[in-house]
């Protein structure tokens, strides 16, 4: 099955910089890849995601890259404010396996103002 | 976006009771719905795949018969935590998608467990 790495598991910047996070998978049949921003015992929410034809996305603050071949993909967030402070969780959808998520291990992001 | 509800939002009950915990789809069919299970501070554990009409597919090391599920309608399914015991407390969440390949996955709001 599909097994979903992410790094680092908490993260702390200052208000204003850009933190990145980073995902490995092994299905190399995974096509659709989102990210998800869960705030303390609330559900996650979709935040951005990006399917297997194309290399990158971005929406305003925020931006996936996706390497197929070395089966990797990072989530860059630019300018950050103390709000973005949460949990963010990478996924992965296997190949065939209707909508079924596997989730990274999740990042704890902490953003200082 | 689609919505998907889940009921409880918290419960709290005695050790050896059994507890509902109910997931529904409010604007669109799921013929498959998926239940996690999240301890603090860790990431979304997959339990099992709600599949409507049909038996539930349980990922290894999850106990059918302790994790009851059923989907009973294409709009809801159910998990009951059976003899529930300290260690079954945690966050237990749902997400169905709409029908399509590739869509984004749509949560309900997570049950807050807690055996006493």
């Amino acid at each position: 099955g599909e097994n979903v790495e992410q790094h680092p598991s908490t993260l702390s910047v200052q208000e204003g910089d850009s933190a990145v996070i980073k995902c490995t998978y092994s299905d190399s049949a995974s096509n659709y890849f989102p990210w998800y921003k869960q705030e303390l015992g609330k559900r996650p929410q979709l935040i951005i995601d990006i399917r297997s034809n194309v290399g990158e996305k971005k929406d305003q603050r925020i931006a996936v890259t996706l390497n197929k071949t070395a089966k990797h993909f990072s989530l860059h967030i630019t300018e950050t404010q103390p709000e973005d402070s949460a949990v963010y969780f990478c996924a992965a959808k296997r190949g065939n396996a209707g909508n079924m998520l596997t989730f990274g291990g999740g990042t704890r992001l902490m953003v200082k103002p | 976006g689609a919505v998907v509800s889940q009921h409880p939002s918290r419960v709290i009950c005695k050790s050896g009771t059994s507890v509902k915990i109910e997931c529904r789809s409010l604007d669109f069919q799921a013929t498959t719905m998926f239940w996690y299970r999240q301890f603090p501070k860790q990431s979304l554990m997959l339990m099992a795949t709600s599949n409507e009409g049909s038996k539930a597919t349980y990922e290894q090391g999850v106990e059918k018969d302790k994790f009851l599920i059923n989907h009973a309608s294409l709009t809801l399914s159910t998990l009951t935590v059976t003899s529930a015991h300290p260690e079954d407390s945690s966050f237990y969440i749902c997400s169905a998608s709409p029908p399509g390949s590739a869509t984004e996955a749509f949560f309900g709001q997570g049950t807050r467990l807690t055996v006493v």
